[in-house]
């Protein structure tokens, strides 16, 4: 089980809006560390999509949003691509194991 | 821009101890500002982390797998280093090393290796 829980899949049609949810606990989101996502395209490594709970790194479109409210953290897609389906993690540090980052369980992101 | 390249043996026996290095070019690994990570990712699951180690030598280590790892840096050489002891079948994954920010994410990976535990 992981510390931090999401949808196992997701799905929507090309140009949809479709948004994963991300929970947590007063010991990690909820504690203000920050979430971060990542975005893992079949057969590759994971790439980082949002830092520092809404920031996006150079290169990664606007298209993809991240926001957090009280122990939960989400990431919305806008204008889904077919180039979209991927697995998506959240990730963030958790206090209540001394140093311990944690990650979620991984949403797939189906394009129908 | 910095890279990151993992490697080591593909296949390891079980009872032994798993060994992977990462080497990083295009940066320096002794910058202050990162952690260097190490995660897994067992087949067609997600993400584990396994510890980070900075540069100085400070180490934190996922509890689940305390017992087994070490992971160790080498600053002269730009590498870091993971070894899990005792592994079984269950250490069979994709290992992953990376960059890592408490601000900013882990936002430079490693292509990945894939060890199996088999004998």
């Amino acid at each position: 089980q992981s510390v931090l829980t999401q949808p196992p899949s997701v799905s929507g049609a090309p140009g949809q809006r479709v948004t994963i949810s991300c929970t947590g606990s007063s010991s990690n989101i909820g504690a203000d560390y920050g979430v971060h996502w990542y975005q893992q395209l079949p057969g590759t490594a994971p790439k980082l999509l949002i830092y520092g709970n809404s920031n996006r790194p150079s290169g990664v479109p606007d298209r993809f949003s991240g926001s957090k409210s009280g122990t939960s953290a989400s990431l919305a897609i806008t204008g889904l691509q077919a180039e979209d389906e991927a697995d998506y993690y959240c990730q963030s540090y958790d206090s209540s194991v001394s140093g311990s980052k944690v990650f979620g369980g991984g949403t797939k992101l189906t394009v129908l | 821009q910095v890279q990151l390249q993992e490697s080591g043996p593909g296949l390891v026996k079980p009872s032994q101890t798993l060994s992977l290095t990462c080497t990083v070019s295009g940066g320096s690994i002794s910058s202050g500002s990162y952690y260097w990570s190490w995660i897994r990712q067992h087949p067609g699951k997600g993400l584990e982390w396994i510890g980070y180690i900075y540069y100085s030598g400070s180490t934190y280590y996922n509890p689940s797998l305390k017992s087994r790892v070490t992971i160790s840096v080498d600053t002269s050489m730009s590498q870091f280093s993971l070894k899990l002891s005792s592994v079984t079948a269950a250490d069979t994954a994709v290992y992953y090393c990376a960059r890592d920010d408490d601000i900013g994410g882990m936002d430079v990976w490693g292509q990945g290796t894939t060890v199996t535990v088999s004998s």
